[in-house]
């Protein structure tokens, strides 16, 4: 079981916007280590969709979105499309488990 | 461009090791920190071990310390992990990926994991 919580699903029509959210605690995102949020598809590898909280590496729509507020950070997706349908997990530092964490995983469905 | 080849999975014993290997190329090995992550049959993603670029820190989550051991070969570029007593739970997809540093106020503890392998699947069975 993470020590950062993702809602297990979330789904959305084609358009219309979701907002995956990600719980931290005072040893890891509230103690203002970066969030990080990756796609990934099944048998594929993990891409980098946000980093630092907000920042959209290149390439990537910016139908993405990212916040953070407290111990807590949130993933928008507007515009939902087909190929958003993935699994996204949000990551950052833990500093009393003296190691990386990642949320549980949040699946996107798109109805 | 950066490409993480992961090699060395398969079926092993409970009890045995093995050794996973990931092949760098298209950047400059010993500049960077990596990480392993694994996603186990049905589960998240979860965070292994980590080596700084110089090999000289090394971290590992709770649920392999004393089991796995993270090294690199710098004049190969290649990553390594040392797997051994095997348990039913260490089944899953391990994957390389390598730090992007960025300027940022959460530190070198805070740096995303820009690049990744392709995994390599560990099964552990009798």
């Amino acid at each position: 079981q993470s020590v950062v919580t993702q809602p297990p699903s979330v789904s959305g029509a084609p358009g219309q916007w979701v907002s995956i959210s990600c719980i931290g605690s005072r040893s890891n995102i509230g103690a203002g280590y970066d969030v990080h949020w990756y796609q990934h598809l099944p048998g594929t590898a993990p891409k980098l969709l946000i980093y630092a909280d907000t920042v959209r590496p290149s390439g990537v729509p910016d139908r993405f979105s990212g916040s953070k507020s407290g111990a807590s950070a949130s993933l928008a997706i507007t515009g939902l499309q087909a190929e958003d349908e993935a699994d996204y997990y949000c990551q950052s530092y833990d500093n009393s488990l003296s190691g990386w964490v990642f949320g549980g995983g949040t699946k996107l469905t798109v109805l | 461009q950066v490409q993480l080849v992961d090699s060395g999975g398969g079926v092993v014993q409970p009890g045995k090791s093995l050794r996973l290997s990931c092949e760098a190329s298209g950047f400059i090995f010993s500049d960077y920190a990596l990480h392993w992550v694994r996603q186990a049959p049905g589960k998240g993603l979860e965070w292994v071990a980590f080596i700084s670029y110089d090999g000289t820190n090394k971290y590992y989550a709770d649920s392999v310390k004393g089991r796995f051991t993270i090294s690199r070969d710098d004049s190969k570029s290649t990553l390594y992990l040392q797997i051994s007593s095997l348990r039913d739970e260490d089944s899953a997809v391990y994957y390389c990926t390598r730090e992007v540093p960025l300027p940022t106020p959460g530190g070198d503890k805070s740096y995303p994991l820009g690049y990744w392998g392709q995994g390599t699947p560990v099964t552990v069975s009798s």
